[in-house]
């Protein structure tokens, strides 16, 4: 399986619930970043991970938490969430410090993971 | 605040004739610039991009021109057809930003 690949693709939780997204790419990068798309605002980045070392975070509410074990695989654990967090939530992936996007295709999205929160 | 801003959430053009979408951004250090486009259900994929030192890319039919003293930047497609429709994002970065800045989206809807 080639790309970006995101589970699951919808999901409805409760505030009080625990989940987690999961974002795998099978490209060789070695950078991976969070999403998030919200309607009529623009993609808003939430997570950076270079090298497998978080490198930026965005002042993102700590209800929501990254990690990534290795270069291929991202999380995004999610606790105690808001309505205002239903949104649809992108994972990315690029070859880092080399600019992303320099020759080819930038930035490779998944399809992303459409959230509910009621 | 928001560096990259597409001020038509929408635009709707006829199949044949030429669809234009634009953005603006407001960062000077910006210097490498892409657009996106994104199916409904679909992540976003990568249509053209341009770097400052250009003023226009061409692929196909698709064009990007660069405005760097207006900091304006468009994308055209001509012609246009159905299978266009979708959301067009722009995104502008600098160097060793590493990451990307993007605009709100613009939706074409290409009528047959």
């Amino acid at each position: 399986e080639t790309g970006v690949t995101q589970t699951p693709r919808h999901l409805v939780m409760g505030m009080t619930n625990k989940k987690s997204l999961k974002c795998e790419q099978h490209l060789g990068h070695n950078a991976m970043y969070w999403y998030k798309q919200s309607a009529k605002k623009p993609l808003e980045l939430m997570f950076v991970y270079s090298l497998e070392e978080r490198v930026e975070n965005n002042s993102v509410p700590s209800r929501f938490s990254p990690e990534c074990p290795n270069s291929s695989h991202l999380f995004l654990h999610l606790h105690t969430l808001q309505p205002e967090d239903s949104a649809l939530y992108l994972c990315a992936s690029s070859q880092a410090y080399k600019r992303p996007g320099q020759g080819i295709y930038g930035y490779t999205f998944g399809s992303g993971t459409r959230l509910t929160v009621v | 605040d928001q560096q990259v801003k597409q001020n038509s959430p929408s635009l709707s053009v006829q199949e044949g004739r030429i669809s234009i979408l634009n953005c603006d951004y407001t960062n000077s250090m910006f210097d490498y610039f892409l657009w996106y486009k994104k199916y409904p259900a679909e992540g976003p994929t990568f249509l053209i991009s341009i770097s400052s030192i250009k003023d226009k890319n061409e692929d196909g039919r698709f064009t990007v021109f660069l405005n760097k003293s207006a900091k304006h930047l468009s994308l055209h497609i001509v012609p246009s057809q159905p299978g266009d429709s979708a959301v067009y994002f722009c995104a502008a970065s600098a160097e060793d930003f590493n990451k990307f800045y993007f605009g709100s989206g613009t939706k074409l809807n290409v009528k047959p």
